[in-house]
């Protein structure tokens, strides 16, 4: 049982390419999310899913997509990549909103 | 919007100390609160869930409260050990599949 993974653990990219970062739960939850985490701000919600073929925009989702076509994975899209968009990417999932949530490692991207 | 606000911002205490993490937040119409500990290049790890109606949760020697009305939550550590020394973030639930997180408090224990 790996509950939730992440891939890459880091990644530099240059201005205008595109990348997917992925995750992996086995955990069965339906619910998935991605943040951000930005210095001196607290971590941010990107999208997130209530199940398989669901998602919804968070706070923050301009220049990122996502899709949900089975439980276990939630990809996270960069459509075209900007500096703007260095951060530290957390996947997390869980049983339901407002229940424990479980966080993966994280994917450390620098564009540069 | 709800603003979470976590003070101090960093803390350094002696092991063996019992010791008092704070958050505050702006808006009392919350679902739940997490404390999560983050370990430098690592996920969070969930600590304690507090549910709206509810004044605190223990686990072991962590106790949380959650006190709506003024808007405050606290995470009590007793007896601190170096293995403690992390980032303690705080996280609101608004029921609306959003966590509201604050910038969290880094905690160093000196052996």
């Amino acid at each position: 049982n790996a509950g939730v993974t992440q891939t890459p653990k880091f990644q530099v990219l240059k201005t205008g390419q595109s990348m997917t970062l992925q995750c992996a739960q086995d955990m069965n939850h339906e619910y998935m999310s991605w943040y951000r985490q930005d210095p001196g701000m607290g971590l941010r919600l990107i999208h997130y899913s209530v199940g398989a073929g669901i998602t919804d925009q968070g706070e923050v989702p301009n220049g990122y997509n996502v899709s949900r076509s089975t439980t276990e994975d939630f990809p996270l899209r960069l459509l075209s990549a900007a500096p703007s968009q260095t951060s530290v990417y957390f996947c997390a999932a869980g049983l339901r909103e407002g229940i424990t949530q479980y966080f993966g490692p994280g994917t450390r991207l620098t564009v540069l | 919007k709800q603003e979470v606000t976590q003070i101090p911002a960093a803390l350094s205490v002696p092991e063996g100390e019992n010791l008092v993490l704070n958050c505050s937040f702006t808006d009392s119409a919350i679902y739940n609160l997490q404390w999560f500990r983050q370990d430098p290049g690592k996920g969070l790890t969930s600590l304690l869930l507090i549910q709206s109606s509810q004044r605190e949760q223990t686990s072991g020697r962590l106790n949380a409260s959650l006190d709506k009305s003024s808007g405050r939550s606290t995470l009590y550590i007793a007896a601190s050990q170096p293995g403690d020394s992390a980032t303690y973030l705080c996280a609101l639930g608004t029921g609306a599949n959003n966590l509201f997180f604050g910038t969290g408090t880094r905690l160093t224990v000196i052996p």
